[in-house]
């Protein structure tokens, strides 16, 4: 079955720098892979996803790549913002099949 | 606009008291429904996930079980709690590809 694994488990970046939160997954006919931002006693939010058939997406400060050939995909945060700060997780699956989630990054940015 | 609830958002309850948490999605139809615990500080671990009514996969052998009685009712059961089931249940649906979290209860067994 599908295997994600995602580093870092921690990352601290100063406020304005950018972010980057890398996952690796195992089965080669996974084609959908979304991310989640959770804040402290909530629900995991889905902010951005990506699907195989797109090596790039973007979404204001947001954006994910994806490199099928490797079988990995990134998490990119510009201009960071405290608000940034969270834990992330990614998760990789077929269409309609379970989702299989990365152990998360907890991401501080510092004044 | 799809909403997704559950309730209670906290609770305590003593070791070997009995669990029920429901999970209710609106602005769908036939949605897959899935239990997730997460330990503090931890990832999320899948519980059980459902693809329709009376239609339910678990995927850990556990003091839990789940229910769906409705279309759009997921609920989530113990007869007997244990201290290892503290944590935060969430509750999540999907249609296609797409999944959403509710909001989660945090559950502390004392």
């Amino acid at each position: 079955g599908e295997n994600v694994e995602q580093h870092p488990s921690t990352l601290s970046v100063q406020e304005g720098d950018s972010a980057v939160i890398k996952c690796t997954y195992s089965d080669s006919a996974s084609n959908y892979f979304p991310w989640y931002k959770q804040e402290l006693g909530k629900g995991p939010q889905l902010i951005i996803d990506i699907r195989s058939n797109v090596g790039e997406k973007k979404d204001q400060r947001i954006a994910v790549t994806l490199n099928k050939t490797a079988k990995h995909f990134s998490l990119h945060i510009t201009e960071t913002q405290p608000e940034d700060s969270a834990v992330y997780f990614c998760a990789a699956s077929k269409v309609a099949q379970k989702l299989v989630f990365g152990q998360g990054t907890r991401l501080t940015i510092n004044p | 606009s799809q909403t997704i609830h559950q309730w209670p958002a906290t609770l305590v309850q003593p070791v070997g008291s009995p669990l029920s948490l429901e999970c209710t999605v609106e602005g769908t139809s036939n949605p897959n429904l899935y239990w997730y615990r997460q330990a503090a500080g931890r990832g999320l671990q899948l519980l059980f996930y459902s693809v329709g009514i009376g239609q339910i996969s678990s995927e850990v052998p556990q003091n839990l079980s789940a229910s769906r009685p409705q279309d759009r009712q997921f609920i989530l059961s113990s007869k007997k709690l244990l201290l290892s089931d503290s944590g935060f249940y969430l509750c999540a649906w999907r249609v296609v590809s797409e999944q959403f979290f509710g909001p989660g209860t945090r559950l502390t067994v004392l």
